[in-house]
């Protein structure tokens, strides 16, 4: 079946500091990309998504591209704030018309001035 | 409503007992969902509604754990003998129809004691 790995956090950094947070995966078919933020007491929100090949997902600096070769969505950003600081999480769907999301773990960043 | 809300937003019940938690989808959108997010696990399907109908129940951990929607809007889960191990945050999501444009509530979290 369908799986998500992304790495174990939780992560902590310092405000300005590069991020990656690694996420690959496998999948029977086609699959789009996600991935989704979840700060404190709210609801999981869309960061940023791909739906093919070397596509790029972008939104509030951060990037994901979408690597087939290597089965990977890793998630980057170039300066992280304090405001960052949330739990990511990368996912996947079967493609068009599939409901289900699968999801990785989670990664905890915390972003210290 | 202008988000998928949840309630209650926090449960604490005695092991053994019945609990209900609700989901009022976003207007119009005509597919739910319901999500588990348990410690370290990241977040599991439960099931899927399209309308009042649910094509997929594959992710219920048990028949202890059953859902209904109602007039295309409103879902309720229903975990029956409570058990320790319920112990999650339920997150529902809503979209306008089968796997785009997710919204998530915030959640419901159970502590069962």
């Amino acid at each position: 079946g369908d799986s998500v790995t992304q790495m174990e956090g939780p992560v902590t950094l310092s405000e300005e500091a590069f991020l990656t947070i690694n996420c690959t995966y496998t999948a029977t078919g086609y699959p789009s990309l996600f991935w989704y933020v979840q700060y404190p007491g709210e609801g999981l929100q869309l960061l940023l998504k791909a739906t093919k090949a070397d596509d790029k997902g972008s939104n509030k600096g951060f990037e994901a591209t979408y690597r087939k070769e290597t089965t990977s969505f890793h998630l980057e950003k170039g300066s992280v704030q304090v405001s960052d600081s949330a739990v990511y999480f990368c996912a996947l769907s079967e493609g068009a018309g599939s409901y289900q999301l699968t999801f990785g773990k989670g990664t905890k960043l915390s972003v210290i001035p | 409503g202008a988000g998928v809300s949840q309630s209650p937003s926090n449960k604490v019940t005695e092991k053994g007992k019945d609990v209900e938690l609700r989901c009022d989808p976003i207007s119009g959108h005509t597919a739910l969902y319901w999500y588990r997010q348990s410690l370290g696990q990241g977040l599991e399907f439960l099931i899927y509604f399209q309308g009042n109908s649910a094509p997929d129940k594959s992710g219920l951990p048990s028949d202890r754990f059953s859902a209904e929607r109602t007039g295309g809007s409103v879902s309720t889960l229903t975990i029956q003998r409570t058990q320790q191990e319920d112990s999650a945050v339920y997150l529902c999501a809503s979209s306008p129809r089968a796997g785009i444009g997710y919204t998530f509530g915030s959640g419901t979290r159970l502590t069962v004691v």
